[in-house]
């Protein structure tokens, strides 16, 4: 089956910084790939997906390009605000049934 | 903007009992699904339905887990004798035909004691 490592976190960054998540997949096949969110007590958002490679999603100035060749989709974002404080997973879709495997999560921290 | 509910909230249960916990997905959606996640730990898939049917299980849904689409409306788990590791966070989400995302509940916090 599919399985998805992501950075080791928590990570904690200023207002403004640029962010980056790690993300990469292991599995058979090109999944779907997606980056879902949790913002402090609530449930998981969709943020942004890539269903091939090359692939560039994009929401609320984050971004993740699905790399084939380095089996990557790493989150960016230019300037993060202290509202992004949330924890992040990176998913890869599997079967046709579209089971989902989740990244173990980052916590990610923004002080003003 | 349709949304998947999830209830209750929070559900506390003694050891051996049983709980269903309720999940109302968006209306025009196909494939329903169940996970969890166990405190400090990744989220995990429990089981897919499709078509009235179970369409794919982890290892996790063993015989003590049932799932139930009584009325169109409603997508239920059941676990029919709960142990204290069952404790979790479980989450619904569904998906649309076509799609490849899948939209989350806010998640019923099961806690057994």
């Amino acid at each position: 089956g599919n399985s998805v490592t992501q950075m080791e976190g928590p990570v904690t960054l200023s207002e403004e910084a640029f962010l980056t998540i790690n993300c990469t997949y292991t599995a058979t096949g090109y999944p779907s790939l997606f980056w879902y969110v949790q913002y402090p007590g609530e449930g998981l958002q969709l943020l942004l997906k890539a269903t091939k490679a090359d692939d560039k999603g994009s929401n609320k100035g984050f971004e993740a390009t699905y790399r084939k060749e380095t089996t990557s989709f790493h989150l960016e974002k230019g300037s993060v605000q202290v509202s992004d404080s949330a924890v992040y997973f990176c998913c890869a879709g599997g079967t046709s049934y579209g089971k989902l495997t989740f990244g173990q999560g980052t916590i990610l921290t923004v002080h003003p | 903007e349709p949304e998947v509910t999830q209830t209750p909230s929070h559900q506390v249960t003694q050891m051996g009992q049983e709980v269903i916990l309720r999940c109302v997905p968006i209306s025009n959606h196909l494939y329903f699904y169940w996970y969890r996640q166990i405190l400090g730990q990744k989220v995990e898939f429990l089981v897919s339905f499709y078509n009235n049917e179970i369409s794919e299980k982890s290892e996790i849904f063993d015989d003590q887990f049932s799932v139930e689409r009584p009325d169109g409306s409603n997508f239920t788990l059941k676990i029919r004798s709960t142990k204290l590791e069952d404790s979790a966070m479980y989450f619904c989400a569904s998906r649309g035909g076509g799609r490849y995302e899948q939209y989350f509940g806010p998640g019923t916090r099961l806690t057994v004691t």
